[in-house]
């Protein structure tokens, strides 16, 4: 168990609806991320908050959006949801996020999957 | 665009057997490199990292080595067991800002034969 909660575990919706993950990063993890892992893309960066601000943008869709909350806990909202945004999304956190030299360890949960039908 | 890849996308060994997963970047900028392991359903799970100044750093049972100067990198692991069957991720921190977008290869699936 890395610490790091996400849920729903499991979400079907159809095209065109709006969805909201959640994500608890472990306890004291300042830093939160959120990955998109598909069959045919892999891993995918999406995007990362630090201490309630965004930090670093990934390969991120206009029609999706991300918050972290001054509790630490972060959502991830998929609208407009098309079939190709069906796939594994996962958190993870770490303690830092200010500087990698520092070693901080980035820790996943275990996914939300989402099909889109 | 720049990117982390894997030689090899699936690696069959036997238990007891020692393993070893490559893993090539394009980046020469990278300089921090991490090893993750994803079982079927689960989320990827830290291994070991690695910084540019080290050429290789040992953990429990595994051994990651790095070669600069052909961007190669290389996870080692010993005795083989049948828990170690799973998706193994190499992925690398090296866009010269201080933020931790790591960027990861498309994995090899190792299965260890009882």
């Amino acid at each position: 168990d890395s610490g790091v909660t996400q849920t729903p575990k499991h979400l079907i919706t159809a095209t065109g609806q709006r969805v909201t993950l959640r994500c608890s990063p472990r306890s004291g993890d300042l830093s939160v991320y959120w990955y998109q892992q598909s069959l045919d893309q892999g891993l995918q960066f999406l995007i990362q908050y630090y201490n309630g601000e965004e930090r670093a943008k990934g390969n991120i869709l206009e029609r999706f959006s991300a918050q972290q909350f001054p509790d630490l806990h972060s959502e991830l909202n998929l609208s407009s949801l098309e079939l190709g945004d069906s796939a594994l999304y996962f958190c993870a956190s770490s303690s830092g996020g200010a500087h990698r030299s520092s070693g901080n360890t980035i820790y996943f949960g275990e996914g939300s999957w989402l099909t889109v039908v | 665009g720049e990117s982390v890849g894997l030689h090899l996308p699936t690696l069959s060994v036997q238990e007891g057997d020692n393993s070893i997963i490559n893993c090539a970047y394009s980046n020469s900028a990278s300089d921090y490199f991490i090893w993750y392991k994803q079982e079927s359903g689960k989320g990827p799970q830290f291994i070991i990292d690695i910084r540019s100044n080290m050429d290789k750093r040992q953990g429990q049972r595994v051994t990651v080595l790095l070669n600069k100067t052909v961007k190669h990198l290389s996870l080692q692991i010993a005795a083989t067991q049948p828990g170690d069957s799973a998706v193994y991720f190499c992925a690398e921190n090296g866009d010269g800002g201080s933020n931790y977008k790591l960027t990861f290869g498309k994995g090899t699936l190792l299965t260890v034969n009882p």
